[in-house]
């Protein structure tokens, strides 16, 4: 029973270059959400999407690009990274009780 | 704006000593407090969630209690395993189900 599968757990990016991280749940949960955790600051919600084909801001979206995919696939995407998107990011899902992911350390430099 | 607020931000417990951590919050209409447990490294892992005041619930040497205002997670005779960051957080009115998060309690259980 894997839960939520995030991908990769570790990168290192330039400044201006592009990524996306991949989140997977195999929970049939409707809602996912993307999170960053940085020292601090807590966890802060990116976007979330409520059920496939939706998809909706959250705290601190600006940056930031993601798709639902299906039901299972969650990705986040950044367009061009720069240092401040520095910090944990973690996917989760829920029906009313979120699951995690363990999460993506991102560095830019 | 929803708020969450937890204190102390660190605590040093030997082991067996019983404490408390308190999460305090501000929400338009209280959808359910949740409390979740993070090791270094890791993403959180669900502990409790509380609906109304006077709930409560318990898991092992792990409390949790609601009031109209905060809730607390007591722990009764903690040992080194139960170290960890706790977080709690409420369910975010603007953002469908998505939780507003604390800043965590830092817990360190020495032998």
């Amino acid at each position: 029973n894997a839960g939520v599968t995030q991908t990769p757990k570790f990168q290192v990016l330039k400044t201006g270059q592009s990524m996306t991280l991949q989140c997977a749940q195999d929970m049939n949960h409707n809602s996912m959400y993307w999170y960053r955790q940085d020292p601090g600051m807590g966890l802060r919600l990116i976007y979330y999407s409520a059920s496939e084909g939706t998809t909706d801001k959250g705290e601190v979206p600006n940056g930031y690009n993601v798709s639902r995919l299906n039901k299972r696939e969650f990705s986040l995407r950044l367009e061009s990274a720069a240092p401040s998107q520095t910090s944990v990011y973690f996917c989760a899902s829920s029906d009313r009780v979120e699951t995690f992911g363990s999460g993506t350390r991102l560095t830019v430099v | 704006e929803d708020q969450v607020t937890q204190s102390p931000e660190a605590l040093r417990l030997q082991e067996g000593e019983s404490s408390s951590l308190n999460c305090s919050y501000t929400v338009s209409g209280l959808r359910g407090l949740f409390w979740y447990r993070q090791d270094p490294g890791k993403g959180p892992e669900f502990l409790f969630t509380l609906y109304s005041a006077g709930e409560e619930k318990e898991k092992e040497r792990l409390k949790a209690t609601l009031t109209k205002k905060e809730s607390f997670l007591h722990i009764t005779a903690p040992k080194p395993e139960d170290s960890a960051t706790y977080l709690c957080a409420v369910h975010n009115s603007n953002s469908g189900y998505a939780l507003n998060f604390g800043k965590g309690t830092s817990l360190l259980v020495t032998p």
